[in-house]
């Protein structure tokens, strides 16, 4: 059974830093895998989605990157803001269920 | 809006009540999902329809039954609920099954007393 860990499960960081975000899965038979942002009280925005034959996505100040044999992704993002401040959220597509299997999340804040 | 809107955003329910979750999308997807979040746990899957269909049950205990009447419309009947139910319940839409973006509802946070 896929199993997805996010490490730090929080941090803290000054406005401004680089920071680096950690996601592993167990089974490396994936689809895709794919980084989501989730603001209090609501629901979660896709942010990045990468394809199993595809090692990084960037979308503005963020990279995703995926290391699939090793089974670690990470989330890069730059230059950090207060308005990055959310928990943000790794989900793997598995190559046989074609379902997500979510991480716990990352809450992140960002100190102005 | 993300495109998919859920009703309703709040629900308080005793434990011997009826009632429905909403869920609709207006993006053309194809495929629907529940989603239930508790807390400091990740998200888990609950039901997957496509195209009106229910491809995916998760083990869902039988007081949660979903109807998908149309491409566009999923429900979340909700019947005898206990406290461990208490948790945000969240829909999303993807335009098929399987290697897409899925599109997320705010969510209903449910309390079960």
């Amino acid at each position: 059974k896929q199993e997805v860990t996010q490490i730090p499960a929080a941090l803290s960081v000054p406005e401004g830093e680089n920071l680096v975000l950690n996601c592993s899965f167990t089974d490396s038979a994936i689809y895709n895998l794919q980084w989501f942002r989730q603001d209090p009280g609501k629901g979660l925005t896709s942010l990045l989605l990468i394809q199993s034959s595809q090692r990084e996505q960037t979308s503005g100040r963020l990279n995703a990157s995926l290391d699939k044999s090793s089974g670690r992704s990470t989330l890069y993002i730059a230059a950090s803001q207060p308005g990055d401040s959310a928990t943000y959220l790794c989900a793997v597509e598995d190559g046989s269920a074609r379902q997500l299997t979510f991480g716990s999340g990352t809450q992140l804040t960002v100190l102005p | 809006e993300t495109g998919v809107t859920q009703t309703p955003r709040h629900l308080v329910m005793g434990m011997t009540n009826k009632k429905s979750l909403k869920c609709e999308q207006h993006l053309g997807h194809n495929a629907m999902y529940w989603y239930k979040q508790s807390a400091k746990k990740p998200l888990e899957l609950m039901f997957v329809y496509s195209l009106e269909e229910r491809v995916e049950n998760n083990s869902v205990p039988s007081r949660f039954s979903p109807e998908c009447p149309n491409s566009s419309h999923l429900f979340l009947h909700l019947h005898t609920l206990q406290p461990e139910d208490s948790a945000l319940y969240l829909c999303a839409s993807s335009q098929d099954l399987g290697a897409n973006v899925l599109t997320f509802g705010a969510g209903s946070r449910l309390t079960v007393l």
